[in-house]
């Protein structure tokens, strides 16, 4: 069955960088992209990017351009989202998301709280 | 970017009842529109895609209708495990991604 695994939960001070994985397995990883999406506490779901695991393209969110790199590596079906000059807004779940051809997400990872504080 | 508005934003339902909610797009997506549910503490779950495919394994209660900038997900009979937060999506791989704000659906 189709799974992805997240990492643990971070806690980061502001300006530092945080490195999220996704692990998947029950499928053919280079068939699939793999999306992220955040949710701030008691807030919706924000889309930061997702990135094609077949050629490396990946496609940003305007308002992150320049903050996050995703990345995946093939010889492990992981794939990895950091995002760098972390503010206390950032403060999330993390989640991964596999992305068909089509820009929907049909399974998603457990969530990762990323935690900004000072 | 595309902006995607919901409504309402809450709603209050009893078992049984029918419930729909409207999601309209900035722009026109034809059917690039998914819709999920989440409940709390949960990832969310895709429930319709391509505006109106029903994904594997959800229950046939839910349905999706309407292209171009005005859709809807319709739940026919309300069960207890539907209340929840659903969230529409526009899902052209082209224009990147946004997602509606939210419908809460709680119990009456």
């Amino acid at each position: 069955q189709v799974q992805l695994v997240q990492s643990g939960a971070e806690v980061k001070k502001p300006g530092a960088s945080v490195k999220v994985s996704c692990k998947a397995s029950g499928y053919t990883f280079t068939s699939y992209g793999i999306s992220w999406v955040r949710q701030a506490p008691g807030q919706g779901l924000e889309w930061m990017g997702w990135i094609s695991a077949y050629n490396g393209n990946t496609n940003y969110a305007q308002k992150l351009q320049g903050r996050v790199t995703m990345t995946t590596d093939t010889s492990t079906s992981t794939a990895y989202m950091e995002l760098r000059s972390l503010r206390s807004d950032d403060t999330a779940v993390y989640y991964c998301a596999r992305k068909p051809v089509a820009g929907y997400f049909d399974y998603w990872g457990q969530g990762t709280l990323v935690t900004v504080s000072s | 970017d595309i902006q995607m508005t919901q409504s309402p934003s809450s709603v209050s339902a009893s078992v049984g009842d029918r419930v729909t909610i409207t999601c309209r797009a900035s722009q026109g997506i034809s059917s690039w529109l998914a819709w999920y549910q989440q409940k709390p503490g949960k990832a969310p779950k895709l429930l319709i895609y391509a505006a109106s495919s029903l994904q594997s394994g959800v229950p046939s209660r839910f349905s999706g209708s309407g292209s171009g900038t005005d859709f809807t997900l319709t739940i026919s009979s309300l069960q207890p495990e539907d209340f929840a937060t659903y969230y529409c999506q526009q899902a052209n791989s082209f224009l990147g991604s946004t997602f509606g704000p939210g419908t809460k659906v709680d119990i009456k």
